[in-house]
């Protein structure tokens, strides 16, 4: 089936250090990628849409300059935190999807630990 | 209003019993799509089931199944014959088309229910 790679598992770093998250679809196309954030015993929540060849589409509330998505190819979508603070601390997931209507498959996730 | 209720936040059931894990939903969109996942303790997340609001019959997959009940807007996830591997998070989630353009869109979450399975 469907699978979707996501690197790294985890990140533990200082204040201020700006992390990149790959997001790699590995056996089909992918024109849109998902970015989700999960708090600690609660939900996920859509943070942007990432687009290739265009710009993503961010959820209200969410910085775009903060979090930075590129999708520069139809298998590699990244997301940066950028200057990153111990409440940017979260748990960052990908998904993509291999059709439209069609099940978003997850990555493994990120666990970001700011200090 | 929350587009993805679940009420359970937690679940005690016995293994080999049937469990059904509740949500209700809330859209105006005439086309949309749900789904659950289950999110173990180490985190990732991985695909059950599928329904979509076009769909004549409930989905199946092995001893999952979903009990659509689209007058109520209720997608209730049913597991038969519970495991000891089943105890993990469990979400509900929908995708609506129509306000998406009809394109891919991001999925809302319900906040899950947490099962565990007793030997």
């Amino acid at each position: 089936g469907a699978v979707v790679s996501q690197h790294p598992s985890r990140v533990i770093c200082k204040s201020g250090t700006s992390v990149k998250i790959e997001c790699r679809s590995l056996d089909f196309q992918a024109t849109t990628m998902f970015w989700y954030r999960q708090f600690p015993k609660q939900s996920l929540m859509l943070m942007a849409t990432s687009n290739e060849g265009s710009k993503a589409t961010y959820e209200q509330g969410v910085e775009k300059d903060k979090f930075l998505i590129n999708h520069a190819s139809l298998t590699l979508s990244t997301l940066t935190v950028t200057s990153a603070h111990p409440e940017d601390s979260s748990f960052y997931i990908c998904s993509a999807s291999n059709r439209d209507y069609q099940p978003q498959h997850f990555g493994d996730g990120t666990r970001l630990s700011i200090l | 209003a929350q587009k993805i209720t679940q009420t359970q936040p937690g679940m005690f059931v016995q293994e080999k019993e049937a469990v059904t894990l509740d949500c209700t939903y809330d859209t105006s969109d005439p086309s949309y799509g749900l789904f659950w996942y289950k999110q173990p303790s180490s985190g990732e997340m991985i695909f059950l089931i599928y329904q979509g609001s076009y769909d004549q019959q409930n989905a199946t997959e092995g001893r999952y199944s979903l009990n659509f009940q689209k007058a109520r807007k209720s997608a209730n996830l049913v597991i038969s014959a519970s495991q000891l591997g089943d105890s993990a998070m469990y979400f509900c989630a929908m995708r609506e088309v129509m306000y998406s353009g009809g394109g891919a869109d991001g999925l809302t979450f319900g906040k899950g229910t947490h099962l565990i399975i007793q030997p």
